[in-house]
């Protein structure tokens, strides 16, 4: 079955500064990559999407590239602002049907 | 906009107790999922059902069952609940394979 690999579990960043996450996942089947975010407290949130189709996607600060052959996704954040400290979670739709998730990157934006 | 409630936000119950979790969704979405989440290991789901009296084990059964009798409820029974089923509970809905929207979790503690 899809197993998801996310990295790193931690990261802290200057505000201002750009965000990176990075997912691999294990099943070439696989189509559809949500990205989502939870506040502090807070229930998950999708933030954006990719599907296997397209290379990247773009909404204002927010990026998503995935590359199939090399089977990873990451997460790109610019100009980062305080209100982007969440853990961030990628998942991967596997063949059978079900969201596999990764770990969750705790993303600090240092003031 | 959609709306997933969850029963409790809060519980606590004793070892060896029979416990539900009762999950409601407003938007006719046929799938239905449980996850508990706890930290440092994501989101792994228990359960999830894609029609009414359907059900499907997902990563994590065990000490677990659930019921969908109705198309916009969906229950996690936990049949004699123990101390490491001390957790976040998290259901989701979804329609089709797209978003899924989170409940606000139920933080169980079982002493």
């Amino acid at each position: 079955g899809e197993n998801v690999e996310q990295h790193p579990s931690t990261l802290s960043v200057q505000e201002g500064d750009s965000a990176v996450i990075k997912c691999t996942y294990s099943d070439s089947a696989s189509n559809y990559f949500p990205w989502y975010k939870q506040e502090l407290g807070k229930r998950p949130q999708l933030i954006i999407d990719i599907r296997s189709n397209v290379g990247e996607k773009k909404d204002q600060r927010i990026a998503v590239t995935l590359n199939k052959t090399a089977k990873h996704f990451s997460l790109h954040i610019t100009e980062t602002q305080p209100e982007d400290s969440a853990v961030y979670f990628c998942a991967a739709w596997d063949s059978n049907y079900q969201l596999i998730w990764g770990a969750g990157t705790k993303l600090i934006i240092k003031p | 906009d959609v709306k997933v409630t969850q029963s409790s936000r809060y519980l606590v119950k004793r070892t060896g107790e029979k416990v539900f979790l009762e999950c409601v969704q407003d938007m006719d979405h046929e799938n239905m999922f449980w996850y508990r989440q706890d930290p440092g290991l994501g989101l792994r789901l228990i359960y999830f059902s894609y029609d009414v009296k359907m059900k499907e084990k997902g990563d994590i059964p065990e000490g677990y069952s659930v019921s969908r009798e109705k198309k916009e409820r969906f229950s996690l029974i936990l049949e004699s609940a123990s101390t490491n089923q001390t957790s976040m509970y998290l259901c989701a809905s979804s329609k089709g394979k797209l978003e899924q929207y989170f409940g606000p979790g139920t933080r169980l503690t079982v002493t």
